[in-house]
């Protein structure tokens, strides 16, 4: 049972618009948030992070939203580049677990 | 910066053989991950070790064991490597309760 998911394999965008990535979870427990990205060939990378107790957390181009009574979040990046042409995860914890559970991925594929 | 290093970039491993994949943190964290990534399924998680000579297992840990001798260094045993385990295996490490580190890698194809 996929506790978190990635609803959408793959997403294009145009160079400069935004870029919108899903992520919905089933357990209403989980209170840490992470998005990482990666390139083929290469380990996924830490992006951005959320603790439950927000409900925003904004880095550079890059903002996270979490909706707990949707039990979602979302990764949203403005203006999209084309080298953030990668696949994206999302990943959920419980405190004191010290364990991640990774959504399937999305491809984001930003056209120039 | 934190630094996760795998051993191997890509492996080539015959069916039946004993498959070692080594991974190193130098950044003295607590907790070490063996995940494996497989398209359509995301990055499902094996086992996970919180110290020293501790194991746990993950989601998917038939097939696999684990060592973890020294702090720094958190090793993935196939014991007799079967086909359905080629697949992208990555291994990260973690203070309590931040964000996860990656190393780069081990693309490995069973024969």
């Amino acid at each position: 049972d996929q506790q978190v998911k990635q609803n959408s394999p793959s997403l294009s965008v145009q160079e400069g618009r935004i870029s919108i990535l899903n992520c919905d979870y089933t357990n209403s427990m989980f209170d840490y948030f992470l998005w990482y990205k990666k390139y083929p060939a290469e380990g996924p990378t830490f992006l951005i992070s959320i603790s439950s107790i927000k409900d925003k957390n904004e880095d550079g181009r890059f903002t996270v939203f979490l909706n707990k009574s949707a039990k979602h979040l979302s990764l949203h990046i403005v203006p999209s580049q084309p080298g953030d042409s990668a696949v994206y995860f999302c990943a959920a914890s419980l405190s004191g677990t010290y364990k991640y559970i990774f959504g399937t991925g999305t491809r984001l594929k930003v056209l120039a | 910066d934190v630094k996760v290093t795998q051993s191997s970039r890509y492996l080539v491993k015959r069916t039946g053989e004993k498959v070692f994949l080594e991974c190193v943190q130098d950044m003295d964290h607590e907790n070490m991950f063996w995940y494996r990534q497989d398209p359509g399924l995301g990055l499902r998680l094996i086992y996970f070790s919180y110290d020293v000579k501790m194991k746990e297992k993950g989601d998917i840990p038939e097939g696999y064991s684990v060592s973890r001798e020294k702090k720094e260094r958190f090793s993935l045993i196939l014991e007799s490597a079967s086909t359905n385990q080629t697949s992208m295996y990555l291994c990260a490490s973690t203070k309590w309760d931040t964000e996860a580190f990656f190393g780069q890698g081990t693309r490995l194809t069973v024969v």
